[in-house]
């Protein structure tokens, strides 16, 4: 089973900031399998990246996703109050099924 | 709009069980592929279960295999978990979510519903 580690657990960053979140493999991942989502406290969770750089629909474009094999990035530029949350990885693996990281918290 | 909307949690006894369902709108639920994903309080998100199109295929998390028992009604647009032999740790906000996969080549999940709570306590 592939482990999805995601660092830091949480990031202290301004409005207006860049923040950089890290999501490692614990194998290689293929790049078609891994997404990125947000949740807001009390709230469903809501896909942000696909495809590990692909932005879902009405995603802002301060939003980008990178990477490849076991190493892949979440970046948001000029945060926003909103954007404020925990951020979690996933991929679907040969399980079959998904499997998430453990999430970073984003906080002001 | 496209729509998800669980219903049937609620406290039970470990176990028990309990049906949760999920009914869908806005999209041809039909021609996708539909999992469960669960949150226990303060914890991050667990996937637990996948059903194909036509429910033909079915994939289990081990923590739920052998006691949640995943199935839907495309004529009724609605999915659904049963789910036996409670215990404490099952308690959870439990999702339902559309899967990407079957059209397109990417592994995602694109609407979620805003979830059921279900709490396993004597």
């Amino acid at each position: 089973e592939i482990v999805l580690t995601q660092s830091p657990g949480t990031l202290s960053v301004s409005p207006g900031e860049r923040a950089t979140l890290s999501c490692r493999a614990s194998q290689s991942v293929s790049s078609s399998y891994l997404a990125w989502y947000q949740q807001k406290p009390g709230q469903a969770p809501r896909l942000l990246i696909y495809g590990a750089s692909s932005r879902a629909t009405g995603i802002p474009d301060r939003f980008s996703g990178s990477g490849s094999g076991t190493d892949f990035t979440l970046t948001i530029t000029r945060l926003e109050p909103e954007d404020f949350a925990v951020y979690y990885c996933q991929q679907y693996g040969s399980s079959p099924g998904y499997t998430f990281g453990q999430g970073t918290k984003l906080e002001i | 709009q496209v729509q998800l909307v669980e219903s049937g949690g609620g406290l039970v006894k470990p176990g028990g069980s309990l049906r949760l369902s999920c009914e869908a709108s806005g999209f041809t639920f039909s021609d996708y592929y539909m999992n469960w994903i669960r949150q226990a309080p303060g914890r991050g998100l667990e996937w637990l279960s996948y059903i194909t199109t036509s429910g033909g295929t079915v994939h289990y998390a081990d923590s739920v295999k052998g006691r949640f028992t995943i199935s839907r009604d495309n004529a009724k647009k609605s999915l659904y978990l049963q789910m036996n032999s409670l215990r404490a740790d099952d308690s959870a906000v439990y999702y339902c979510a559309r899967d990407g996969s079957r059209t397109t080549s990417y592994y995602y999940m694109d609407v979620w519903g805003k979830g059921a709570t279900v709490t396993v306590s004597s």
